[in-house]
């Protein structure tokens, strides 16, 4: 079965520190994003890569950076983490190949419970 | 700029009841859309999908969406409800950028099932 796997289900960490979020998926894909979901707001994009060592801005990238070293595994980095990052993050990918292949469907893996003190 | 409208954050059915999530829709090309569903502390699962041919797209579970061009919009429907059919909806629209396609996601409906 094909998946996407992000290594934390629930974290709680303190004001300051730095966190990681690492997400894998075994499907081959070119595509691999971060959003965050919050009550009210829907799913928003933090990062997104379409390649190895490639990454691009979404529409809330402030205060994340991202790493994507390996095709399959793509990670989510809180310099310093604050409280109002307190959130549910969720990795997603899709296959790529441009336009003509993707229809920009995302396979999603279970979410991480970030939980800022 | 795409976007998604889904109209009432919060819907609440009898079972047995006809489930609709509307959702509304604004592209400036003929788009992608998508429903996902999302069970408590889950990730999001793809419920069905337009990209091209018949405007009715059947999905998972039962349920089923009409594009409706004129309309702009992409309801989603279920002729009877269930119990396990209480979740997280969201609506999506593919937004093309640099070559590529990405989701916007509308802010999700959720859905409660009553005996």
């Amino acid at each position: 079965d094909v998946k996407v796997t992000q290594s934390s289900r629930y974290l709680v960490k303190r004001t300051g520190e730095k966190v990681f979020l690492e997400c894998v998926q075994d499907m081959d894909h070119e595509n691999m994003f971060w959003y965050r979901q919050d009550p009210g707001l829907g799913l928003r994009l933090i990062y997104f890569s379409y390649d190895v060592k490639m990454k691009e801005k979404g529409d809330i990238p402030e205060g994340y950076s991202v790493s994507r070293e390996k095709k399959e595994r793509f990670s989510l980095i809180l310099e310093s983490a604050s409280t109002n990052q307190t959130s549910m993050y969720l990795c997603a990918s899709s296959p790529g190949g441009g336009r003509a292949r993707d229809t920009g469907e995302l396979f999603f893996g279970e979410g991480s419970r970030l939980t800022v003190l | 700029a795409q976007s998604v409208t889904q109209l009432g954050s919060h819907v609440s059915v009898s079972e047995g009841a006809l489930v609709l999530l509307r959702c509304n829709y604004s592209s400036s090309v003929p788009p992608y859309l998508f429903w996902y569903v999302q069970y408590p502390n889950q990730g999001l699962q793809l419920l069905l999908k337009y990209t091209t041919g018949a405007t009715l797209v059947k999905g998972i579970n039962g349920f089923e969406a009409e594009f409706k061009k004129s309309e702009t919009s992409f309801h989603l429907t279920k002729p009877s409800a269930h119990m396990s059919d209480a979740a997280e909806y969201f609506c999506a629209v593919s937004r093309s950028s640099g070559g590529y396609n990405k989701l916007i996601f509308g802010a999700g409906t959720r859905l409660a099932v009553h005996p």
